[in-house]
């Protein structure tokens, strides 16, 4: 089966300071990766995605990094704020359509 | 505009019971899913479906049915519930590859 996995599975920040969270993916072939928030009690929320033919994609405040080579996926955002206290996970989608979750990083901002 | 709805929010239901988890969403998007997220894990897919009238076995589908009757509306089933099913479940429905999810349902097998 998929194995999508998070480096990290807590992380604290300084409010105001940047956040990068990563993860790794194994399907070579897998076409769209997605990041997600997931607050307390709530379902997960959409922030930014990626094609497999990108390799950096910009939103705000947030900026997602593929590497292919290492099979490597980051979510970077700049000056976290305690509204970003969360869990952060990805996703990939294989060709088949199929979604595969990581467990997830959860993030802490410190005011 | 109400995107993906789900109820019921909670349920605790006894080994045996039997009970429906109903997702609904007003976008008009052919494919839906249920995923149920569990402690240490990430989401796993249960079932899913691509359109009206179709449903497809995903990554963990033993215990669980599915009926995709409306297009609007995805059904999950537990005919005879297990403790090994208390989790929370979500529903997600598609648009090209994005997924919206509902704010998930909370149950618990005794």
């Amino acid at each position: 089966g998929e194995s999508v996995g998070l480096h990290l599975p807590t992380l604290s920040v300084q409010e105001g300071d940047n956040s990068i969270i990563n993860c790794a993916y194994s399907n070579s072939a897998s076409d769209y990766f997605i990041w997600y928030k997931q607050e307390s009690g709530k379902g997960p929320q959409f922030i930014i995605d990626i094609r497999s033919n990108m390799d950096k994609r910009q939103g705000q405040r947030v900026t997602v990094l593929l590497n292919k080579t290492v099979k490597h996926l980051s979510l970077q955002i700049a000056a976290t704020q305690p509204g970003d206290s969360a869990v952060y996970f990805c996703a990939e989608k294989t060709p088949g359509n199929q979604f595969y979750f990581g467990t997830g990083t959860s993030l802490t901002v410190i005011p | 505009n109400a995107g993906v709805t789900q109820t019921p929010k909670f349920r605790v239901l006894k080994t045996g019971q039997s009970m429906t988890l109903l997702c609904a969403q007003d976008m008009n998007h052919e494919y839906m899913y249920w995923y149920r997220q569990d402690p240490g894990m990430g989401l796993r897919l249960i079932h899913y479906s691509v359109g009206e009238g179709t449903t497809a076995k995903g990554e963990v589908p033993d215990g669980y049915n599915v009926s995709r009757l409306k297009k609007q509306n995805f059904l999950l089933g537990l005919e005879s519930a297990a403790p090994s099913q208390t989790s929370v479940y979500f529903c997600a429905s598609q648009t090209r590859e994005e997924q919206y999810f509902g704010p998930g349902t909370r149950l618990t097998v005794t």
